[in-house]
């Protein structure tokens, strides 16, 4: 398994501007993910970021929107920009050991 | 399009108590990876198990074990004995192959209550 940490935890931000979140893994992955969950509901992929190449995103989402960066194999930020109240949600990022993934605790983020 | 269906948005069992989550999927693949996941209130994703399409035999985990049946692309979850830690979210995953990288295609989850 793998140690995964978030920074932040939770974040409340004004519409229109920019929060990075951080992941953290305590060991040297290939692949990493970032998701999007709503309280209560399931996940939603929105980008494998794997080292070494640029980051794939999945339909509906861009990279203007969310950039994503993959600077090492234990870190990885995601950028959501110029936020709307639609944005808020719980951001997780995961990595990816064999065929397991394993994930952060998210980030609650709310748009105001 | 693969798809993952969990037909039980809420479900509660007794403690000490047997409860099986169902999950079906659909692909027209042959060798896959499926897994159930645990989401604890206000907690971190858990693995709990998985199953390799090619494997026949069930996995078990100590009290959780999963009736695989392939045919039917079926994919159920058993908690044996309830815990009332075992009060969680949780999420049937199938796991696509592609171009050297792979990705979950999650289900809409069940939410289990464990009651005293």
């Amino acid at each position: 398994s793998a140690v995964i940490s978030q920074k932040p935890s939770r974040d409340i931000c004004q519409r229109g501007t920019s929060l990075t979140i951080q992941c953290q893994v305590d060991s040297q992955v290939t692949m990493m993910f970032w998701y999007r969950q709503q309280p209560g509901q399931s996940l939603t992929l929105i980008a494998t970021a794997n080292q070494g190449s640029e980051a794939t995103y999945e339909s509906g989402f861009v990279i203007d929107k969310f950039p994503i960066s993959r600077p090492n194999l234990t870190f990885s930020t995601l950028t959501v920009s110029n936020m709307s109240p639609e944005d808020s949600s719980i951001y997780l990022c995961s990595v990816g050991l064999g065929y397991e993934q394993y994930f952060g605790p998210g980030t609650r983020l709310t748009v105001t | 399009a693969q798809t993952v269906t969990q037909s039980q948005p809420e479900m509660s069992v007794q403690e000490a108590e047997t409860v099986t989550l169902s999950c079906t999927y659909d692909t027209s693949e042959n060798n896959y990876y499926l897994f159930w996941y645990k989401q604890p209130p206000s907690r971190q994703m858990i693995l709990v198990i998985r199953q390799e399409a090619y494997k026949q035999q069930n996995a078990t985990e100590n009290r959780f074990s999963v009736n695989f049946q392939k045919a039917a692309k079926s994919f159920s979850l058993k908690i044996s004995d309830s815990q009332l830690g075992d009060t969680a979210m949780y999420f049937c995953a199938f796991m696509k192959t592609f171009s050297g990288t792979y990705k979950y295609i999650f289900g809409t989850g069940t939410r289990l209550k464990v009651l005293a």
